[in-house]
């Protein structure tokens, strides 16, 4: 029972590097998002995805792209990281918009 | 006004006490309503749904107040591992349907 999975837990990386977030979930659920937190922030929307074939911005979309592979997948990509993107990363999958979510563990990212 | 406030405390409550905190919320239309819990450099989970004639989950109370646009959280006979901070979240007002407070951190003393 996996529920929603991120890879990897942990991510440092130079100024001007590139990556990409995985996050699978095994719920059979429609919806997917990427959020960041930062201190004093609060959760805030990068991207999500209604459902498989769309995805749409959140809140704080520059700079990070995303990929809804399939209904399971959701990736988000940092082309060109920047300090200003050092953050801890968390995957969430839905049923559907408005329902309840169930996040991932997080990705603790340091840009240098 | 905010869509979503919490008071980001710290509540300072010792062991056995019985705390509530409250969430309000700017959007009339909102229909779903949910308290998380996150513990400290984990991701939050799913406490409880607050549905319209409130709801009971253990020590755990959660209500609704339409008229005057909260939520409550109660939290009866405190243990220490009830300290974390506690995220209100709301549907409506954000682009992915949910909003979510930038929570209460709780600390349950011995």
């Amino acid at each position: 029972n996996a529920g929603v999975t991120q890879t990897p837990k942990f991510q440092v990386l130079k100024t001007g590097q590139s990556m990409t977030l995985q996050c699978a979930q095994d719920m059979n659920h429609n919806s997917m998002y990427w959020y960041r937190q930062d201190p004093g922030m609060g959760l805030r929307l990068i991207y999500y995805s209604a459902s498989e074939g769309t995805t749409d911005k959140g809140e704080v979309p520059n700079g990070y792209n995303v990929s809804r592979l399939n209904k399971r997948e959701f990736s988000l990509r940092l082309e060109s990281a920047a300090p200003s993107q050092t953050s801890v990363y968390f995957c969430a999958s839905s049923r559907d918009r408005g329902y309840g979510y169930t996040f991932g563990s997080g990705t603790r990212l340091t840009v240098v | 006004r905010k869509e979503v406030e919490q008071d980001p405390g710290p509540f300072n409550v010792p062991e056995g006490a019985t705390v509530a905190f409250n969430c309000t919320y700017s959007n009339s239309a909102s229909q779903s309503f949910f308290w998380y819990r996150q513990d400290c450099r984990k991701e939050p989970k799913l406490l409880m749904s607050v549905y319209s004639s409130g709801n009971e989950d253990g020590r755990f109370t959660a209500q609704l107040n339409r008229a005057s646009q909260y939520i409550s959280l109660l939290i009866r006979d405190s243990k220490l591992s009830d300290s974390a901070t506690y995220l209100c979240v709301v549907t409506g007002g954000g682009a992915d349907g949910l909003t979510f407070g930038k929570g209460t951190h709780l600390i349950i003393q011995p």
